[in-house]
């Protein structure tokens, strides 16, 4: 039981170029998330899927897509890039809509994205 | 707008120390409360989530409290040791009637730094 999985772990990029950074869950949590950490920040919500073929905008949707074409996988895009866009991006899945005791938040480890 | 505050930003304690991390949020319809802690180049690892309808939630040293009222929950972190360095992030559900939320709302986090 690998729990969510992000690739790539680092990523340099050039100011407009594209790349799309991969998440994959195997619990089958229907609930996914893109949340973006900027330095000494905390936590913000980039997009959020509530099922296959569902998506939606969270706080701070700018410069970036997302698609669910399955259960497992929720990718981010990212089409031109930007230096604001420098920060850790956070992917998670959780298996009910709202936090119990016993079915939280899953996060993958990150994935550190730098835009000269 | 609902937010979360975390003061101070950091933390320095010698080992042995009790110690207790704040987190205040401005919006008292909340449906949960979690403290999360963060190793650098880590994901978010759950250390304890408060229901709105209780006042605390203990596991091992971590004592984590939680109170509408004032809009407040702190973090209790007894006999520290080197090994509670980290980066400690509060964050809330508030009650939402759409499937924002699902949405955690974060704190910027509070660094701490257990000395030997």
């Amino acid at each position: 039981n690998a729990g969510v999985t992000q690739t790539p772990k680092f990523r340099i990029l050039k100011i407009g170029q594209s790349m799309t950074l991969q998440c994959t869950q195997d619990m089958n949590h229907n609930y996914m998330y893109w949340y973006r950490q900027d330095p000494g920040m905390g936590l913000k919500l980039i997009y959020y899927s509530v099922g296959a073929g569902i998506t939606d905008k969270g706080e701070v949707p700018n410069g970036y897509n997302v698609s669910r074409s399955t259960t497992e996988d929720f990718p981010l895009r990212l089409e031109l890039a930007a230096p604001s866009q420098t920060s850790v991006y956070f992917c998670a899945s959780s298996y009910l809509p709202r936090q119990t005791f016993n079915y939280g938040y899953t996060f993958g480890s990150g994935t550190r994205l730098t835009v000269v | 707008k609902q937010e979360v505050t975390q003061i101070p930003a950091a933390l320095s304690v010698p080992e042995g120390e009790n110690l207790v991390l704040n987190c205040s949020f401005t919006d008292s319809a909340i449906y949960n409360l979690q403290w999360f802690r963060q190793d650098p180049g880590k994901g978010l690892t759950s250390l304890l989530l408060i229901q709105s309808s209780q006042r605390e939630q203990t596991s091992g040293r971590l004592n984590a409290s939680l109170d509408k009222s004032s809009g407040r929950s702190t973090l209790y972190i007894a006999a520290s040791q080197p090994g509670d360095s980290a980066t400690y992030l509060c964050a809330a559900q508030f009650l939402m009637n759409n499937n924002a939320g699902n949405m955690l709302t974060f704190g910027g986090g509070t660094r701490l730094m257990v000395k030997p």
